[in-house]
């Protein structure tokens, strides 16, 4: 079965660090999400891609965050310089249809980021 | 604004009991709900998904939860626990016309032997 495939699987990392977590969708999905979820609390939208622009984003998104998708497979999610409380599971998931059908995400296993 | 609650962070059943997670939404009009499941140190996967074709979902191991738009809920039940149902479950919505999930604040289901 089609996958999301994340790396690295765990990040460690000292704080003001870039960090770039990487996520390869299932082929023929055309919209690409992040999602993070700090230890203990909800699983929390952060941003979604469509047609290599953002379509969508979150408060928590700011401008230390980016995306990009530099080639045709891979989805990347970039932190400029990392804080304490960037310390998260990121989920990478993506989708074969927008905002037509029931939009199943599938998510991948996650990068764990961990800021020193 | 589009939100779940789902009562009960913690929720604790003995093998071969009745499963109930419960999940409410608030929402103006119908959304699409969805129930994921993160087993530990792995990703959300998609137990089941509601698209007003049926207001009884079935979903993957059993699982099966039902929309009741009066009540605005969507909880997810299952007859009979089994030990590897342990795991943190998540309720979502996604509204008609938005792209992303909404998640709940997710509910740890643990299974006594």
């Amino acid at each position: 079965e089609p996958e999301v495939t994340q790396t690295p699987s765990h990040q460690v990392t000292q704080m003001g660090q870039e960090v770039i977590l990487r996520c390869v969708p299932i082929s023929n999905h055309l919209y690409f999400y992040w999602y993070r979820q700090i230890l203990g609390q909800k699983v929390e939208f952060l941003v979604s891609f469509y047609n290599n622009e953002i379509s969508e984003k979150s408060e928590i998104f700011d401008d230390q965050f980016s995306v990009e998708r530099p080639d045709g497979s891979n989805f990347t999610l970039k932190i400029r310089s990392t804080k304490l409380e960037d310390s998260a599971m990121y989920f990478c998931a993506s989708s074969e249809q927008g905002i037509s059908g029931a939009n199943v995400l599938t998510f991948g296993a996650g990068s764990r980021l961990t800021v020193l | 604004a589009q939100s779940v609650t789902q009562l009960g962070s913690h929720v604790s059943v003995s093998e071969g009991a009745l499963v109930l997670l419960r999940c409410n939404y608030s929402s103006s009009v119908p959304p699409y709900l969805f129930w994921y499941v993160q087993y530990p140190n792995q990703g959300l996967q998609l137990l089941l998904k509601y698209t007003s074709a049926a207001t009884l979902v079935k979903g993957i191991n059993g699982f099966e939860a039902e929309f009741k738009k009066s009540e605005t809920s969507f909880h997810l039940t299952k007859p009979s626990a089994h030990m590897s149902d342990a795991a943190e479950y998540f309720c979502a919505v996604r509204l008609t016309g938005a792209n992303n999930l909404f998640f709940g604040t997710g509910t740890r289901l643990t299974v006594i032997p």
